[in-house]
């Protein structure tokens, strides 16, 4: 079955510490994209990569960094340096943009809590 | 700058017909997306329009007018499953990027 994973499920962190969260697909899809979604605020872009080894910042990229070595793989680390990292993170991808936009497709997601 | 506006709630009974509405303004367009999330897990894609005009598939429909920036997303015979958070995302640039711009969500609750 071709689809998008995100591991862990769920991921608690201390406060200061550095954590990584994992997005594969098998979609062949070239473009990939982090979000992030907090209660009663719509789903805001953190990092999106059109191409593997190619990445730009979303509206909210402080505080993360993104690598895309592998078509397949996009994964999300979130740093000491971002103030407010509790919340759900979801992944995302999709075929490149053509005439019309392509539909993206959603991972399962990733519950961070910071303690 | 580039807005999109839902209502927060909606409710409705089982087997009824609801529209939820979403209007934007970006600073351009390349095409609007409605989605379903049901709590703690993954929004799925429910419809696209790009031209003016009703989309329809099954049970759900979403209408589009450019020109006044609006659209709405449709569900007839609604069942209890249909409770979920409804995103309407608009994709403001051009042909370079897919990225979307997501309104906040509509929360329905579908009653008995």
């Amino acid at each position: 079955d071709g689809g998008i994973t995100q591991s862990p499920k769920y991921l608690f962190r201390k406060e200061g510490q550095n954590v990584t969260l994992s997005c594969e697909q098998n979609l062949n899809h070239d473009a990939m994209y982090w979000y992030r979604q907090d209660p009663g605020q719509g789903l805001r872009l953190i990092y999106y990569s059109q191409i593997v080894n190619d990445f730009q910042k979303g509206d909210i990229a402080e505080g993360y960094s993104v690598s895309r070595e592998k078509k397949e793989s996009f994964p999300l680390t979130v740093t000491s340096a971002q103030k407010n990292p509790t919340a759900f993170y979801l992944c995302a991808s999709s075929r490149p943009a053509g005439v019309s936009t392509d539909t993206q497709y959603f991972g399962p997601g990733t519950r961070l809590t910071v303690l | 700058g580039q807005n999109i506006d839902q209502p927060t709630e909606m409710t409705a009974t089982e087997g009824a017909i609801v529209q939820i509405n979403c209007t934007y303004q970006t600073s351009g367009f390349n095409g609007l997306f409605w989605y379903q999330q049901h709590a703690g897990e993954a929004p799925t894609f429910l419809s696209y329009n790009v031209l003016d005009g009703l989309e329809e598939k099954g049970r759900f429909s979403s209408f589009l007018s450019r020109s006044k920036g609006y659209s709405y997303l449709l569900l007839k015979e609604l069942q209890m499953k249909d409770s979920a958070s409804y995103l309407c995302a608009v994709s403001p640039y051009g042909g370079a990027t897919n990225k979307l711009i997501f309104g906040t969500g509509t929360l329905l609750a579908v009653q008995p």
